[in-house]
């Protein structure tokens, strides 16, 4: 049961770099977000997903892009990575009801030098 | 546009003492409500979650939320503290329509003091 799997859990980019968090779930969630933690800041929303082929905005979606081809992956991409998107992201689903909450990944740990 | 307020950063008390985490939420239906909890390098775990039903809702490792409408609140307790309890609280609201979209607070970290 491996629940919401992210990958990688570590990464340098420099800036200007793209690069692709992945995230995969295998409990048949139909919702799945991404989350983006800075100190003191708390956890932000970047993008949700209530379905294969629908996605939207969250608090903060500005230079990063998602799709959901299947209901398993949500692939979170950074089109060019700027130091204001160091953070630790994490990436997280939940059924379609909504009400036993969210299952998190251990996270991604990003640095744009 | 709902919102979480979390008072208090930072709260520390005493092994064996009251905690009190405090959570206040804003949204223009009612909301289900959530508590995570996260340990250093980890990923959230959820602790409990009202969404409906009893308005005292009983989580796991001995805490407890109650959930007052008239206050827009859903505080955190636990009768007494643990070493072990030491972690950042997260408070989270979601829509219960359109997305579930949920929005969390900014964290408050407990420290237990020996």
């Amino acid at each position: 049961n491996a629940g919401v799997t992210q990958t990688p859990k570590f990464q340098v980019l420099k800036t200007g770099q793209s690069m692709t968090l992945q995230c995969a779930q295998d409990m048949n969630h139909e919702y799945m977000s991404w989350y983006r933690q800075d100190p003191g800041m708390g956890l932000r929303l970047i993008h949700y997903s209530v379905g294969a082929g629908i996605t939207d905005q969250g608090e903060v979606p500005n230079g990063y892009n998602v799709s959901r081809s299947t209901t398993e992956d949500f692939p979170l991409r950074l089109l060019s990575a700027a130091p204001s998107q160091t953070s630790v992201y994490f990436c997280a689903s939940s059924e379609s009801t909504g009400s036993y909450g969210y299952t998190f990944g251990s996270g991604t740990r990003l640095t744009v030098v | 546009a709902q919102s979480v307020t979390q008072l208090g950063s930072h709260v520390s008390v005493s092994e064996g003492a009251l905690v009190l985490l405090r959570c206040n939420y804003s949204s223009s239906v009612p909301p289900y409500l959530f508590w995570y909890v996260q340990y250093p390098n980890q990923g959230l775990q959820l602790l409990l979650k009202y969404t409906s039903a009893a308005t005292l809702v009983k989580g796991i490792n001995g805490f407890e939320a109650e959930f007052k409408k008239s206050e827009t609140s859903f505080h955190l307790t636990k009768p007494s503290a643990h070493m072990s309890d030491a972690a950042e609280y997260f408070c989270a609201v979601s829509e219960r329509t359109g997305g579930f979209k949920t929005i969390f607070g900014a964290g408050t970290r407990l420290f237990v003091k020996a």
